[in-house]
């Protein structure tokens, strides 16, 4: 898994609470991706960071945040959890020039 | 933005055929094209990847074939092994490489020993 850790691998929370799903990369690329992955529709990007404090959208980031203060971390939050973001959370490093390499993901469940 | 379909969703073979997923993108600026496999309760695999200058590349048991001007690619697997059997993504990148990669929705391929 290209030396890429996520945290927790599963949590369940209730709607409106704050959530905070945590990255960690060993490998030193400079992009790292947040992807929900739901039946019927494959993967969708949410956010990425292309540098330390450099993040953008995504297809999918209404009601989702990301920072990026280290290389190595790149944190996702859902600042009010509801039902529909209930999902499979991946993130994802790479660079430019190589392929995305993807964590073990976080299954999310908002009751 | 891209938009990539994806056939079939479910594919059952024979171990030792050949199974053949297909895609289609929009973007006629995408030049990256990676296969992804994933197995139950596992982050997706690269498996291989073709660049819009290349027509067909070959891994062993596994190939891809980009057709720019219809714009669709295909993943095709010789010999099927049960072990083959897992969810395939194909996605499609307008900026190349890992960087805005947009998926299709998945086949899940068995095969059946």
């Amino acid at each position: 898994d290209a030396g890429i850790t996520q945290s927790p691998r599963h949590k369940v929370t209730e709607t409106g609470t704050p959530v905070t799903l945590r990255c960690h990369q060993t490998e030193n690329h400079r992009y790292m991706y947040w992807y929900r992955q739901d039946p019927g529709h494959g993967l969708r990007l949410i956010h990425y960071s292309y540098g330390v404090k450099d993040t953008d959208k995504g297809e999918v980031s209404d009601g989702y945040s990301v920072s990026r203060s280290k290389t190595e971390d790149f944190l996702l939050t859902l600042e009010s959890a509801t039902s529909s973001q209930t999902s499979v959370y991946f993130c994802a490093t790479g660079t430019v020039n190589t392929e995305a390499f993807f964590g073990q993901g976080t299954r999310l469940t908002v009751v | 933005g891209e938009n990539v379909e994806q056939h079939p969703s479910t594919l059952s073979v024979q171990e030792g055929d050949s199974a053949v997923i297909k895609c289609t993108y929009s973007d006629s600026a995408s030049n990256y094209f990676p296969w992804y496999k994933q197995e139950l309760g596992k982050g997706p695999q690269l498996i291989i990847d073709i660049r819009s200058n290349v027509g067909e590349k070959k891994d062993q048991r596994i190939a891809v074939t980009l057709n720019k001007t219809a714009k669709h690619f295909s993943l095709h697997i010789t010999e099927t092994q049960p072990e083959d059997s897992a969810v395939y993504f194909c996605a499609a990148s307008p900026r190349g490489g890992a960087n805005n990669l947009f998926f299709g929705t998945g086949t899940r391929l068995t095969v059946i020993p």
